[in-house]
């Protein structure tokens, strides 16, 4: 059974801080791994990292896959309040699923 | 979110009754799903579709039912309500396999679901 295991579970941070997401996976036939922000309602889409694109950056975040640890994290630099949601890890294994963990928490206090 | 719409927003309702939430999309995607989220569990799959009238389970699929009999429509019907099955609904869609496409799903606002 595919598992994916995010942690902490919540962060609270000040403005400007940097945070580390951190995502581990145990997945048969490993195909990709996705990071989301979720704030109120649907989850948005941020990065989707591959074998062959282990990095990703979008201004103050990024996002490292590392195949060998079956894990990756998600950086925040200069957090802001606007940061403030739940982040979401999943990989997609041979099939068109989506295996999600459980979110990290995260809230940015000005 | 934009091309997909899900309803209703709200609903209680009470034990043993049964009921059936709606997806609709606008963008002609191939696949859509259907998961709950619950606190500490993230998102877990419910049933998914991967064409009209070709659906499968996912990993909580028990006391949960599907239909599509047309592309834009994914619907999800609890046979007799549980509390357990109190949560968050959400509907996603994908054009193609998530690794073809740089996006993952897109997904609809959610269904809150309150059974007393």
């Amino acid at each position: 059974e595919d598992k994916v295991v995010q942690s902490p579970l919540s962060l609270v941070v000040h403005e400007g801080d940097t945070v580390t997401l951190n995502c581990s996976y145990e997945v048969t036939n490993f195909r990709s791994l996705l990071w989301y922000k979720q704030e109120k309602k649907a989850p948005t889409f941020l990065f989707m990292l591959t074998s062959s694109g282990i990095e990703k950056k979008s201004g103050r975040l990024s996002s490292i896959l590392d195949k060998k640890e079956l894990s990756s994290i998600l950086n925040i630099t200069a957090t802001q309040t606007g940061d403030s949601a739940i982040y979401l890890c999943a990989v997609n294994n041979a099939g068109n699923m989506l295996t999600f963990g459980g979110g990290t928490r995260l809230m940015v206090k000005p | 979110d934009a091309g997909i719409t899900q309803s209703p927003r709200h609903k209680v309702t009470e034990t043993g009754t049964p009921v059936t939430l709606r997806c609709h999309q606008t963008e002609n995607h191939r696949y859509m799903y259907w998961y709950r989220q619950d606190p500490g569990h993230g998102l877990r799959l419910i049933h998914y579709s991967y064409g009209v009238k070709d659906t499968d389970k996912g990993e909580v699929s028990d006391g949960y039912s599907v239909s599509r009999s047309k592309t834009e429509d994914f619907l999800l019907t609890l046979e007799s309500a549980t509390s357990s099955q109190t949560s968050v609904y959400f509907c996603a869609i994908s054009e193609s396999k998530v690794t073809d496409i740089n996006y993952g799903y897109t997904f609809g606002s959610g269904t809150r679901l309150t059974v007393v």
